[in-house]
């Protein structure tokens, strides 16, 4: 079973600033990566799949990297709806769908 | 657009059947993966496992022996069942749909989900 290791596990940011989320792979994993938002009571939604392309309606502040092993989350400029939990999953090595653990995005 | 809403009973007995449906509106169950997620603090998400609109099913081997998914197209549902449940099982539980994967035609990734139903395993 694939790991995806999270981090930092905590980001603490102001609204404007850039953030910055690594997600780490216990073997290759290709390009299967996505990543989700969660807000407090919600669901997970889906932002970035295949590791840089941006889900439906999400917006161009959202960007995403990587192949292989190692993946990242960007946001260029924090809003502030955008703090919440991210999460990534992986489709490379399944079943099953395996996740991180999650790098809670908290306003400094 | 695509809802989708867990409902069942939001405790179960040890040693019980947690039974638990999704109902999709909205869109089609056809030609989908239909999933099922649960959320706990100390496992954090975790993939149950999933349906396929022609019946087909894949499991999280860490849980196969004790789940059963299930699906009603008259109905436009789909089903949970996890035998035999624990403690260990509280936890929120979410279905969600995977469209096929254009590049790989495998299954793609968990969009939408629905907004979660808390299961408590407790006596």
């Amino acid at each position: 079973e694939i790991v995806l290791t999270q981090s930092p596990a905590t980001l603490s940011l102001s609204p404007g600033e850039r953030a910055t989320l690594s997600c780490r792979a216990s073997q290759s994993i290709s390009t299967n990566l996505a990543w989700y938002q969660q807000k407090p009571g919600q669901a997970p939604r889906l932002l970035i799949y295949d590791a840089s392309n941006r889900a439906t309606g999400i917006p161009a502040r959202f960007s995403g990297s990587g192949s292989g092993t190692d993946f990242t989350l960007t946001i260029s400029s924090l809003e502030p709806e955008d703090f919440a939990v991210y999460f990534c999953q992986q489709r490379g090595n399944w079943p099953p769908y395996t996740f991180g653990q999650g790098t809670k995005l908290e306003i400094k | 657009q695509v809802r989708l809403q867990e409902s069942g009973p939001g405790l179960v007995k040890p040693s019980e059947t947690l039974s638990l449906t999704c109902t999709v509106s909205g869109g089609s169950i056809t030609s989908y993966y239909w999933n099922w997620i649960r959320q706990s603090p100390g496992r954090g998400l975790e993939w149950i496992g999933y349906i396929y609109s022609s019946g087909s099913t894949n499991y999280n081997p860490s849980l196969k022996s004790r789940v059963t998914i299930s699906l009603d197209t008259s109905k436009n549902q789909f089903s949970l069942k996890l035998k035999s449940v624990t403690a260990a099982d509280t936890a929120v539980y979410y279905c969600a749909r995977v469209p096929v994967h254009v590049g790989t035609g495998h299954p793609g990734w968990l969009d939408p989900w629905g907004q979660g139903t808390l299961v408590t395993v407790s006596s």
